[in-house]
């Protein structure tokens, strides 16, 4: 089976701009969640998605925002992007909602934000 | 607010010793410990994990963690190094609010 796969692999944007990430999950997961993960820091929960509601957000402005699809894959949006915003985005996903329930990642899209 | 730390940033072994990489949680309530693994341009990968029972866990690739509630802790051990071991090691834990929370990660470097 395919692990979760992510597109972009790389992205280079200038401040100011919009930027849409994908992630499709692991067949049969309906979970997806999203971290931000900054060079030298361990990733930072953004958001968690499950059954198309938001279920979890963490402390992140609302430049940020996401959705999920009825096929269970998610985009997440930065708008007006900052030099900040630069990092790895790392989406995860798991068949549930549970604190124990294994989060499965997939390889990040690569954001420099120029 | 749940917090882990890791204590080093980078850890350097010889191939062969053993490798022990540190990780503290703050909480309240024990939560579910994780740790993860990350090569080079790559997302991470589940080690092993600590939910609920034996308080030795056994992961892939020959690592194993205790969980000791009264040190808060929740350390990474592999008794003999490889050199393909050498990689960045994240501890998490995740509590009743969604998701995961990380440590800042140590970088594991294996001396041959």
């Amino acid at each position: 089976d395919a692990g979760v796969t992510q597109s972009p692999t790389h992205l280079i944007k200038t401040r100011g701009q919009h930027v849409t990430l994908r992630c499709s999950p692991i067949s049969g997961h309906k979970s997806v969640s999203w971290y931000q993960q900054v060079l030298g820091q361990g990733p930072q929960f953004i958001f968690q998605y499950y059954e198309k509601e938001e279920r979890g957000r963490g402390n992140f402005p609302d430049r940020f925002s996401a959705r999920q699809f009825p096929n269970y894959s998610s985009e997440l949006n930065v708008n007006a992007l900052l030099l900040g915003d630069s990092a790895l985005y790392l989406c995860a996903s798991s068949s549930g909602t549970a604190e124990y329930n294994e989060q499965f990642f997939g390889p990040g899209t690569r954001l420099t934000v120029l | 607010a749940q917090s882990v730390t890791q204590l080093g940033s980078h850890v350097s072994v010889s191939e062969g010793a053993l490798v022990l990489l540190r990780c503290n949680y703050s909480s309240s309530v024990p939560p579910y410990l994780f740790w993860y693994v990350q090569y080079p341009n790559q997302g991470l990968q589940l080690l092993l994990k600590y939910t609920t029972g034996a308080t030795l866990v056994k992961g892939i690739n020959g690592f194993e963690a205790e969980f000791k509630k009264s040190e808060t802790s929740f350390h990474l051990t592999k008794p003999s190094a490889h050199m393909s071991d050498a990689a960045e090691y994240f501890c998490a834990a995740g509590g009743s609010n969604y998701k995961l929370t990380f440590g800042k990660g140590t970088l594991l470097t294996v001396n041959p």
